[in-house]
């Protein structure tokens, strides 16, 4: 199975900052990664997909990069409605694997 | 618009079965894969397994297979998760998740439906 490893877990942080979550993959999944929010007691959101592709309705001001086995999950000028917790997901094959998640607190 | 609604969740005992259920509806679900996602109490995200949008190719985690199936009806736009021999490990929430279109990713999650496996 391919392993996703998230860092860092937590992430202490104050409105209008810029974030940054890294996921690494135990080996090379190329481009085939999505990047999920969530919050308390609701459902995961598809935030980017194919690494770096916006999903519709999503803010601008999240953004995704990388290939290979790096990848990085940024969010600028962070909003109230951003603290939640954060998942990459590798589809590059099966099983599917996400990563352990990264809890992104209001410092 | 899109809407995924899972049923069939409950407190079950361990070594016993259960059908979990997903009904779909504000899309033209025989075009779409189909994936089940669960999350322990406090735990991350663990992907199930999924069904292509005509259920002739099913995919499973590996420490479930044998113990799990996957299942789809087209023409009542639902998709079952069957579980056997319960075990605690298996407490979690379950949700149904809609491939955004022969990807592995999903656009679209249901609520979730809780499994509480106890004596």
């Amino acid at each position: 199975d391919i392993q996703m490893t998230q860092s860092p877990s937590t992430l202490s942080a104050s409105g209008g900052d810029r974030v940054t979550i890294t996921c690494r993959a135990s080996q090379s999944i190329r481009g085939w990664l999505a990047w999920y929010q969530q919050k308390p007691g609701k459902a995961p959101k598809l935030l980017i997909y194919r690494a770096s592709s916006l999903e519709s309705g999503v803010p601008s001001r999240f953004s995704g990069s990388g290939s290979g086995t790096e990848f990085t999950l940024t969010i600028n000028s962070l909003q109230a409605d951003d603290f939640a917790t954060y998942y990459c997901q590798q589809y590059h094959s099966y099983p599917y694997t996400f990563g352990q998640g990264t809890k992104l607190e209001i410092k | 618009q899109e809407q995924l609604v899972e049923s069939g969740g409950g407190v079950a005992q361990p070594g016993t079965s259960l059908r979990l259920s997903c009904a779909a509806s504000g899309f033209s679900f025989s075009g779409y894969a189909m994936h089940w996602v669960r999350q322990a109490p406090g735990k991350g995200l663990e992907w199930v397994a999924d069904i292509s949008y005509d259920g002739s190719e099913k995919n499973y985690r590996d420490s479930m297979k044998g113990r799990v199936t996957i299942s789809r009806d087209n023409s009542k736009n639902t998709v079952s998760l069957l579980m056997t021999n319960l075990s605690p490990a298996d407490t979690a929430v379950y949700y149904c998740a809609r491939d955004a279109g022969h990807q592995g990713f999903s656009n679209y999650w249901g609520q979730g439906t809780l499994v509480t496996v106890s004596s």
